[in-house]
């Protein structure tokens, strides 16, 4: 079946150092959607990426969308206790308003 | 203004009850979203609406669950003979259209003892 794909499931990252998650989607992607969850909370939206190669910055975040619009991934610059959560990547499927999202990318820092 | 809200924040009930679960989306977001999120996994897709109608309700697990948005705004989704397996974190999310960023509620910890 169609499938996103995330990798690594976990993630421990000293502060300050820099590290990248990845979304993988067995089809094309009309458009790809990132959330972020804080340990306790409900998903909150970051981005959209929609075009082939888009990429877009968020102060210490920046998110790409690959040429083939399969895969996508989101790089965090000198990484901060604030950055703990998990991170999912979400891309609609058949029809406009079914998302799947992956199984994310828990984000852990030690100072 | 206000965001999605969802209640009860909390349901424990057992095996084989019949529950509800209310969500209150953003007042003039005309696409609704339910999903289902167990411990360590992401959103599981349930069904959307769009307006009143379900759009997709390809996510639905079986026939005991079904989902209601009769007047285009406030979505309640029913479960019926609960079953243990059914215990999770229940979130509806609504967004300005489809495909638009979607805005999630508080959720729903359900509990099947």
């Amino acid at each position: 079946g169609q499938q996103v794909m995330q990798i690594p499931q976990y993630q421990h990252v000293q502060e300050g150092e820099d590290f990248t998650t990845y979304c993988n989607s067995s089809t094309t992607l009309s458009n790809i959607q990132w959330y972020k969850q804080r340990p306790g909370g409900h998903p909150v939206f970051l981005i959209q990426l929609v075009k082939s190669g888009e990429v877009k910055k968020q102060k210490r975040l920046t998110f790409q969308f690959g040429e083939a619009k399969k895969n996508s991934s989101l790089h965090i610059t000198a990484t901060q206790t604030t950055d703990v959560g998990t991170y999912f990547c979400a891309g609609p499927f058949d029809s406009w308003g079914k998302f799947q999202f992956g199984a994310g990318t828990q984000v852990v820092v030690t100072p | 203004g206000a965001g999605v809200s969802q209640t009860p924040s909390n349901k424990v009930t057992e095996k084989g009850k019949y529950v509800e679960l209310r969500c209150d989306p953003i007042s003039g977001h005309t696409a609704l979203y339910w999903y289902r999120q167990s411990l360590g996994q992401g959103p599981e897709f349930l069904i959307y609406f769009q307006g009143t109608g379900a759009a997709d309700d390809s996510g639905l697990p079986n026939d005991r669950f079904f989902a209601v948005r009769p007047e285009g705004s406030v979505s309640t989704l029913k479960i019926q003979r609960t079953e243990r397996g059914d215990s999770a974190v229940y979130l509806c999310a609504s967004s300005h259209g489809m495909s638009d960023t979607q805005y999630f509620g508080p959720g729903t910890r359900l509990t099947v003892l």
